[in-house]
């Protein structure tokens, strides 16, 4: 079953824009993954927080984490055209070993 | 260092026929997991194996999916007398313990 709810569905931006994506979840985590994939095949890790974790950092990329709130946001600062693709967020709940995803979120980044 | 393969990148094969899709995990990784992405399901978990543990295999959708992991390495997931809903893309990850999981780029499945 889905856990994670990533909005918003789609996001259309232009080039050196940011773009926010955010991630809702329901249940207690050990941590929180983000990914992108594009044209439908593999998917790429982008970074991982854990739940123990508020804030981090990689390149361009900066994740947040409110377990609080059960919820988690991925910033991409100064956008490029090949940063077009679809992002998921995934969760390790706690007490288990495999990632349950969310529907994702498709990047449009336009030159 | 290599990472995940899977094999074949594309399958089309006519409904009730048997299909075997393969994964090289990445070397030294303990788990491996196998996926599957549908328009409709979006992203599901299937099977995950950990070192000699039993597998979890409690995502799988029916009794005609099953998987092996032999020798703590390459993994066969076998689908018997296939239906039209089986098609998906079938992704691969490993990891060592429950971090970071890494993807192959997947076979794309199709049932006619």
């Amino acid at each position: 079953s889905q856990q994670g709810e990533e909005d918003p569905q789609a996001l259309s931006i232009q080039e050196g824009e940011n773009a926010t994506m955010n991630c809702s979840y329901k249940t207690s985590i050990n941590n929180l993954q983000w990914y992108r994939q594009n044209s439908g095949r593999g998917l790429v890790h982008l970074i991982l927080i854990r739940s123990n974790e508020r804030e981090k950092h990689s390149g361009r990329l900066r994740v947040t984490l409110d377990t609080s709130k059960k919820s988690s946001s991925l910033l991409i600062t100064a956008s490029r055209a090949a940063d077009t693709a679809s992002y998921f967020c995934a969760t390790v709940r706690s007490g288990y070993s495999t990632l349950t995803f969310g529907k994702g979120t498709m990047l449009l980044v336009s030159p | 260092g290599a990472g995940v393969s899977q094999s074949p990148s594309n399958k089309v094969t006519e409904k009730g026929k048997d299909v075997e899709l393969r994964c090289d995990p990445i070397s030294g990784h303990t788990a491996l997991y196998w996926y599957r992405q549908s328009l409709g399901q979006g992203l599901e978990f299937l099977i995950y194996f950990q070192g000699n543990s039993a597998p979890d295999k409690s995502g799988l959708p029916s009794d005609r999916f099953s998987a092996e992991r032999t020798g703590g390495s390459v993994s066969t997931l076998t689908i018997q007398r296939t239906q039209q809903e089986d098609s998906a893309v079938y992704l691969c990850a490993s990891s060592f313990g429950i971090e970071t999981q890494y993807f192959g780029p997947g076979t794309r499945l199709l049932v006619l």
